[in-house]
């Protein structure tokens, strides 16, 4: 069976300071890696995703994740955040032969302060 | 920019009662998903739909849960008898391929009393 672990379940940031949420993935077969935010009153939006390839994947609005098979990480970076950046953010992972179902972790809210 | 829209947003309900929840996937994606997720809980795959028939789905969706396509438009989800564990955010997804970005609606939180 395969899970999606998100080690911090809040993170306060200030404004234009870096910020980075752990996920950590376990499965016994190849997965594709993804990471949603969720902005208050709104559904999931997708910020990037991992289907194979370099394992530094670019997202919109600044987001950048890498992919590290050793350590079945998939890290989510931002150098400097906005007050905009305030969310909750979720890693999911779907199995490459199962690609629709998507597995998320439990989310981390991200609370950007000046 | 096309979005994926469900109604209603906030839904309240007695236990027993059927309940549908709607949504309307973007107009050329062909693949239809219901997520949900239970208060402080993770967001869960319910099921997902393709030529009007269910792909896959997870261990909750048992014989009291549906869903259906009924015109062009719309992809509901039905809860026949509705128990207490079942209030929670109802989230509709679309996408154009298996294999493409799943783009989600705003959600339904069903509340039942």
């Amino acid at each position: 069976a395969q899970s999606v672990t998100q080690l911090d379940s809040q993170v306060p940031v200030f404004e234009e300071a870096p910020v980075e949420l752990r996920c950590n993935y376990s499965s016994s077969v190849s997965v594709y890696l993804f990471w949603y935010v969720q902005y208050p009153n709104q559904g999931l939006q997708l910020l990037l995703k991992y289907l194979s390839g370099s394992t530094l994947v670019k997202g919109i609005n600044g987001f950048e994740a890498e992919f590290n098979k050793s350590q079945t990480s998939f890290h989510l970076r931002k150098p400097s955040v906005h007050i905009s950046d305030t969310a909750e953010y979720f890693c999911a992972v779907s199995l490459t032969d199962s690609w629709g179902k998507l597995q998320f972790g439990a989310g981390t809210q991200v609370v950007v302060t000046p | 920019e096309p979005e994926v829209t469900q109604t209603p947003s906030h839904q309240v309900t007695q236990m027993g009662q059927e309940v549908i929840l709607r949504c309307v996937p973007i107009s050329n994606h062909l693949y239809f998903y219901w997520y949900r997720q239970i208060l402080g809980q993770k967001v869960e795959f319910l099921v997902s739909f393709y030529n009007n028939e269910i792909s896959e789905k997870s261990e909750i969706f048992d014989d009291q849960f549906s869903v259906e396509r009924p015109d062009g438009s719309n992809f509901t989800l039905k809860i026949r008898s509705t128990k207490l564990e079942d209030s929670a955010m109802y989230f509709c997804a679309s996408s154009w391929g298996l294999k493409d970005e799943q783009y989600f609606g705003p959600g339904t939180r069903l509340t039942v009393t």
